[in-house]
């Protein structure tokens, strides 16, 4: 099916390393978002995308967090300095309309471990 | 800023059962509302959205959910649950035309046979 992938779908890592994990949104849709969950929390927003350029990015934690979607279409997002508390399920969803009101459509998550 | 609250972190209920599962949120203007859904091992999917118009909205599954504006809440009801209901279930809120979905913290929905 085309729907939203998302890769590694596992990452495990030591602390001070750099990860990247990426997303690949359903074709033709605008927006893409990144969340992270972490156990036993709901989806906590990081960025969200209208085509190319970050309209939102107010949910990064800290400049160690970047994220990128340089032609409007797949989506990477970068983590320095990984540190253990960065340990989580990161999400990505895309939208077909902008404003919030459009459904998202979810990928299964990239899992990353911290040691 | 926008927030959602989902009070009860678990319900269990027997099959065959209504439910209730309860959000409130906190909002200065106008808001979209959603209930999304996650299956075990499975990614979030959307069940059901207000936008405006009638209080009440139906999705999926013979979910529904009510609009209360002066309760600033959005509860999720079905009337009879099966087993395969058994999943998280996520509150989330949009305020009118800004982008952000902000989720609740979920409630893990245990359907008992």
């Amino acid at each position: 099916g085309a729907g939203v992938s998302q890769t590694p779908s596992n990452k495990v890592t030591e602390k001070g390393k750099y990860v990247e994990l990426r997303c690949d949104p359903i074709s033709g849709h605008t927006a893409l978002y990144w969340y992270r969950q972490s156990l036993g929390q709901g989806p906590e927003f990081l960025i969200y995308f209208q085509g190319t350029g970050a309209a939102d990015d107010s949910g990064l934690p800290n400049d160690r967090f970047f994220a990128v979607r340089p032609e409007g279409s797949v989506s990477t997002l970068k983590i320095q300095r990984t540190e253990r508390g960065d340990s989580a399920v990161y999400l990505c969803a895309s939208s077909p309309t902008s404003g919030g009101i459009g459904e998202l459509f979810f990928g299964e998550g990239s899992r990353l471990t911290v040691l | 800023a926008q927030s959602v609250t989902q009070l009860d972190s678990q319900v269990p209920v027997f099959e065959e059962a209504p439910v209730e599962l309860r959000c409130n949120y906190s909002s200065s203007v106008s808001v979209y509302l959603f209930w999304y859904v996650q299956y075990p091992n499975q990614g979030l999917q959307l069940l059901l959205k207000y936008l405006s118009g009638s209080t009440l909205v139906k999705g999926i599954n013979g979910f529904e959910a009510e609009f209360n504006k002066s309760q600033t809440s959005f509860h999720l009801r079905k009337p009879s649950v099966h087993i395969s209901d058994t999943a998280e279930y996520f509150c989330a809120v949009s305020e009118g035309g800004y982008q952000k979905v902000t989720f609740g913290t979920g409630t893990k929905l245990q359907v008992i046979p």
